[in-house]
């Protein structure tokens, strides 16, 4: 299957400051990529839809001063966790969407672990 | 997340079938699939059936769709404790653009 990296997989940081995280498609373009949040023991909760080259498009609920997405080009989408508190930490994960013809799926990447002390 | 339901645990000893249950509620699901998470990883797609499909196998793989009564399953054969994760029944909604409705997914244990 297709492969999408996520960088950094661990990030550490202190209260207030900014956390940039990578997602990258490596053998595919998307066009749409998507940013979800995931707490312990529980499922997936989407955050945003990004769109290469238009902005995104971000969920109920989720400040989007807060979390910011860039989406420069086919195969990267960038997700900065600004001013980030405590209760930011969370486990980051993204997806590539891929159509191929009629068929369509959606590549996750390993995941990002954020820890704000 | 409500929209599509998943048992939240199942056991089984290895060599055994497991069977994994999604209800849906949304008939204008055109994609569903199933993931499996492995601890402290991303999602791994395992595979996806396509909703004018009843069934599909895949190795030891079988998903069967039932569109009438909304039912997804993933049967696992001989399944081996690498097989214990989590997973995730999933949908596309038509016009959705491509957004996934995940269940709350299932912990599979499998015992030696």
């Amino acid at each position: 299957g297709a492969v999408v990296s996520q960088h950094p997989s661990w990030v550490i940081c202190k209260s207030g400051t900014s956390v940039k995280i990578e997602c990258r498609s490596l053998d595919f373009q998307a066009t749409t990529m998507f940013w979800y949040r995931q707490f312990p023991k529980q499922s997936l909760m989407l955050m945003a839809t990004s769109n290469e080259g238009s902005k995104a498009t971000y969920e109920q609920g989720v400040e989007k001063d807060k979390f910011l997405i860039n989406h420069a080009s086919l195969t990267l989408s960038t997700l900065t966790v600004t001013s980030a508190h405590p209760e930011d930490s969370s486990f980051y994960i993204c997806s590539a969407r891929d159509v191929d013809g009629k068929q369509e799926t959606q590549y996750f990447g390993p995941g990002t672990r954020l820890l704000v002390l | 997340g409500e929209d599509v339901e998943q048992s939240l645990f199942l056991s089984v000893r290895e060599g055994d079938s497991s069977v994994i249950n999604c209800t849906y509620t949304d008939s204008s699901s055109t994609y569903l699939y199933w993931y499996k998470q492995e601890p402290g990883a991303g999602l791994q797609l395992l595979t996806y059936i396509f909703s004018n499909m009843d069934m599909k196998q895949d190795q030891r793989l079988t998903v069967l769709l039932n569109k009438k009564d909304k039912h997804l399953s993933l049967r696992i054969a001989d399944t081996q404790t690498g097989d214990s994760a989590i997973y995730f029944c999933a949908e596309i909604r038509s016009g959705n653009t491509g957004k996934l409705i995940f269940g709350q997914g299932t912990t599979l244990q499998v015992k030696p």
